[in-house]
């Protein structure tokens, strides 16, 4: 079956810290693509960061960094120096080739940052 | 440059109702689709389009039909609206190279 698993419903970190959102995932393809979305309290799908499972290096962009470990069958998100505006809901999703290579969402964590 | 645009932003329906909800990208992306999002759920995909003039079901389909007459335009019905469609639906199309969605800013509907 084709799933995203988020074991963590809700993060707390201190604000400058850095934190990792974990996602597993369980597919049988070979190929497929890994995403992580940001959703604020205002509701909109905020892309983050893309990760291709032939990529050999992990992506990064700006403050996140998408730790991939494929044998591990992972995808964790980190964010570096947390700001009190990434307090959101994080999604990982997993692109999938049928129905059109839909996205298969996790459940989301819920990040808050204290200051 | 809009990106992907959703009419309304916010509906509430009673029982019975129709609708249609308007998802605009100016992108030029063949594919375009319509997810709903329930509390403790990620999205679940309803239909999608892999191009003009064609749709196709995804996984939780039934209740709704869709549209793309034109390639910019998915439209999303509801021919008789009811309280399990109560959700936050998203419209996304998508960019082939590199892979990525990109997402509308959801409508929330209600139905009483």
């Amino acid at each position: 079956a084709q799933k995203i698993t988020q074991t963590q419903p809700g993060m707390f970190v201190q604000e400058k810290e850095a934190v990792t959102l974990d996602c597993t995932y369980d597919t049988s393809d070979q190929s497929y693509g890994l995403f992580w979305y940001k959703q604020p309290s205002s509701g909109e799908m905020i892309f983050l960061i893309y990760q291709g499972s032939y990529d050999e290096q992990n992506a990064t962009e700006g403050r996140y960094s998408l730790n991939f470990q494929k044998a591990r069958k992972s995808a964790n998100l980190v964010i570096s120096a947390s700001q009190l505006g990434d307090s959101a809901m994080y999604f990982c999703a997993m692109l999938i080739r049928e129905y059109g290579n839909k996205l298969v969402f996790g459940a989301g964590t819920i990040l808050r940052v204290k200051s | 440059n809009a990106g992907v645009t959703q009419t309304p932003k916010f509906r509430v329906l009673k029982t019975g109702q129709s609708m249609t909800l308007l998802c605009a990208q100016d992108m030029n992306h063949e594919y375009m689709y319509w997810y709903r999002q329930d509390p403790g759920m990620g999205l679940r995909l309803i239909h999608y389009s892999v191009g003009e003039g064609t749709t196709a079901k995804g996984e939780v389909p039934d209740g709704y039909n869709v549209s793309r007459l034109k390639k910019q335009n998915f439209l999303l019905g509801l021919e008789s609206a009811a309280p399990s469609q109560t959700s936050v639906y998203f419209c996304a199309s998508r960019r082939t190279s590199p892979d990525e969605q990109y997402f509308g800013p959801g409508t929330r509907l209600t139905v009483t």
